[in-house]
């Protein structure tokens, strides 16, 4: 059964600075990683996905990576703003051709002005 | 163009009643997925459908049930209602390329006393 581990569950930081968030997976099986982002109350919104034969993807000042072998996924925040203020979700699809997703429980980060 | 709309966004039952949420995907989306949101257990899979057809469920009492119309929009009926129902419940939307993330909806928060 694959499980979805995030570190760390909430992390606070001054505007500016660099971050990394974790994500970890127990079956290297996977079909396409996909980190999101939550504001409070409301839905999901797509960051970034990488499809299982890529190692990166960039988008802006995020830049995510994949390393399948070891079944693990860094989400890096450059320069960090207080309007990145959310939690934020990685999850998982084990299934070609099916929606299913596994989330981890997501890093609350706050950035502090 | 328009993204996932559901309804209702809020929703007070008491226990034993039953409930029926709606989504509406994106246009031109045919697989509509729902998940339950919890702080104590997260994100977990309720089920996926494709073409009016149930393609995968999640680990989930026989009281969760859903369906999907020939316009791809989709309900979830929870029969009984426990107060462990009491979640927001997301439905997301794709085109099924596999190359193209999930499209979330704003939830519909359950709160059942």
């Amino acid at each position: 059964k694959q499980e979805v581990t995030q570190i760390p569950a909430a992390l606070s930081v001054p505007e500016g600075e660099n971050l990394v968030l974790n994500c970890s997976f127990t079956d290297s099986a996977i079909y396409n990683l996909q980190w999101f982002r939550q504001d409070p109350g409301k839905g999901l919104t797509s960051l970034l996905l990488i499809q299982s034969s890529q190692r990166e993807q960039t988008s802006g000042r995020l830049n995510a990576s994949l390393d399948k072998s070891s079944g693990r996924s860094t989400l890096y925040i450059a320069a960090s703003q207080p309007g990145d203020s959310a939690t934020y979700l990685c999850a998982v699809s084990t299934q070609g051709g099916s929606e299913k997703l596994v989330f981890g429980k997501g890093t609350k980060l706050t950035v502090n002005p | 163009k328009a993204g996932v709309t559901q309804t209702p966004r809020y929703l007070i039952k008491t226990r034993g009643q039953q409930v029926t949420l709606s989504c509406s995907p994106i246009s031109g989306h045919r697989s509509v997925s729902w998940y339950q949101q919890t702080p104590g257990q997260g994100l977990q899979f309720l089920f996926e459908y494709f073409s009016e057809t149930q393609r995968n469920k999640g680990n989930f009492p026989g009281r969760f049930s859903g369906r999907q119309f020939s316009n791809s929009r989709s309900e979830m009926n929870v029969s009984t209602l426990e107060l462990g129902d009491s979640a927001l419940y997301l439905c997301a939307s794709s085109s099924l390329t596999g190359l193209e993330t999930q499209y979330f909806g704003p939830g519909t928060r359950l709160l059942v006393l």
